[in-house]
């Protein structure tokens, strides 16, 4: 079993619809959860960040950690032509060495 | 100036050939890595460097070496360049201190190929 996977999509939505996207991991040892954004030929933009589990807001993002169930997720509300990007999870158990998923590509459109 | 900057850009280079990949920072941050992104695969590490006397290997260093010559600066070698690396490679930059709430800043990454 893989330490991290994310479905790859890719998936595409209408504008304003609510987008999830998920991953699910292995190692319990992990405990530092990030969403990165990564553009076309750009290179990964952190977007959120969350220790332990819970619930993070910022803005129309939130990202979601259940450390019991090995699955975290981040949401989307109203998404925005300009949400289309590939979103990576990533992982640390505090080794400061990020475990990536492979990437989810959104398409959401006008 | 981007905080990470990537040169060059675009490379295509011919099998066996020799090429360097260069990074520079200016973060101030100690810790550097190198990635490579193929479709399907995600992003592998490819070698990482705590300080400038500590370097790592990654998970796929075959056929890569690497040089810190300054806190600054990370460079990524292709001793023999074959087809298989055609690739986008990406440099990141952490802070120990502040990781856990700034995570990564990567580059605009450089598109190789190899022909």
């Amino acid at each position: 079993q893989k330490e991290v996977e994310q479905d790859p999509g890719p998936l595409s939505v209408p504008e304003g619809a609510i987008v999830s996207l998920n991953c699910t991991y292995s190692n319990s040892a992990f405990q530092y959860f990030m969403w990165y954004r990564q553009y076309s030929r750009k290179g990964p933009e952190l977007l959120m960040y969350t220790y332990s589990s819970g619930n993070k807001e910022d803005g129309r993002f939130t990202a979601q950690v259940d450390k019991s169930s090995k699955y975290i997720s981040l949401f989307i509300r109203d998404s925005q032509p300009s949400d289309s990007a590939t979103y990576l999870c990533a992982l640390s158990g505090g080794s400061e060495k990020l475990v990536f998923g492979k990437g989810t590509k959104l398409t959401v459109n006008p | 100036d981007a905080d990470v900057t990537q040169t060059p850009r675009n490379r295509i280079t011919k099998t066996g050939k020799r090429i360097m990949l260069e990074c520079s920072q200016t973060k101030g941050h100690d810790r550097m890595y190198w990635y490579r992104q193929d479709p399907g695969l995600g992003l592998r590490l490819i070698y990482y460097s705590f300080d400038v006397k500590d370097i790592n290997k990654g998970e796929i260093s075959d056929g890569y070496s690497v040089s810190r010559q300054a806190q600054a600066k990370f460079s990524l070698s292709l001793e023999s360049a074959i087809p298989n690396q055609t690739a986008l490679y990406f440099c990141a930059t952490s802070d120990p201190k502040g990781y856990a709430n700034y995570g990564y800043t990567f580059g605009s990454g450089t598109r190789l190929t190899v022909v």
